[in-house]
């Protein structure tokens, strides 16, 4: 049972290079999130995905596009990257969006970009 | 919006003594209060939900929490630590019927020593 799982684990970018963030589920949830965590700050919202077809903006989307290729997909996609979106890239989901549900998390990408 | 603070941003404890994590939230209406964990190098996972009925709530590695909500707040505790509970632990908040998406405390990391 694989859950939530990301692409790749770790990167390292030069400034200014573009990169996609692969994230895939298989617990047929309608919800999907990326999160970014740095040390300090806990966890922040980037981009969300209510539902299939549908994309909304979180907390930090500056320098982020997302794309919710299906139900099981959602993908992240830095296209100039900065050195301060060094960071561990989340991906979550949920069942729904009634606020009561269990987010389930992979288990990270780390990104470096010099 | 509503908001979390974890008052800790580290708990260093022995091992086999109790420990409390701390966390209070803002919000003006009900919510939905999480308690998450995040060992080394992993994503994060659900440690214990209160969504409405009894205040004190169990969850998973013998860990508890009760919400107050006079206090507006929701703290984690365990009575005997073991080296195992070293992580970061997040606590969250989401809002029936309205901001759906949690939001997620700082993070408190518990250092278990032997």
């Amino acid at each position: 049972n694989a859950g939530v799982t990301q692409t790749p684990k770790f990167q390292v970018l030069k400034t200014g290079q573009s990169m996609t963030l692969q994230c895939a589920q298989d617990m047929n949830h309608n919800s999907m999130y990326w999160y970014r965590q740095d040390p300090g700050m806990g966890l922040r919202l980037i981009y969300y995905s209510a539902s299939e077809g549908t994309t909304d903006k979180g907390e930090v989307p500056n320098g982020y596009n997302v794309s919710r290729l299906n139900k099981r997909e959602f993908s992240l996609r830095l296209e100039s990257a900065a050195p301060s979106q060094t960071s561990v890239y989340f991906c979550a989901s949920s069942e729904g969006q009634g606020g009561f549900e269990e987010l389930f998390f992979g288990e990270g990408s780390r990104l470096t970009v010099l | 919006a509503q908001s979390v603070t974890q008052l800790d941003s580290q708990v260093p404890v022995f091992e086999e003594a109790p420990v409390e994590l701390r966390c209070n939230y803002s919000s003006s209406v009900s919510v939905y209060l999480f308690w998450y964990v995040q060992y080394p190098n992993q994503g994060l996972q659900l440690l214990l939900k209160y969504l409405s009925g009894s205040t004190l709530v169990k969850g998973i590695n013998g860990f508890e929490a009760e919400f107050n909500k006079s206090q507006t707040s929701f703290h984690l505790r365990k009575p005997s630590v073991h080296i195992s509970d070293t992580a970061e632990y997040f606590c969250a908040v989401s809002r029936p019927g309205g901001s759906y998406i949690p939001t997620f405390g700082r993070g408190t990391s518990l250092i278990v020593h032997p």
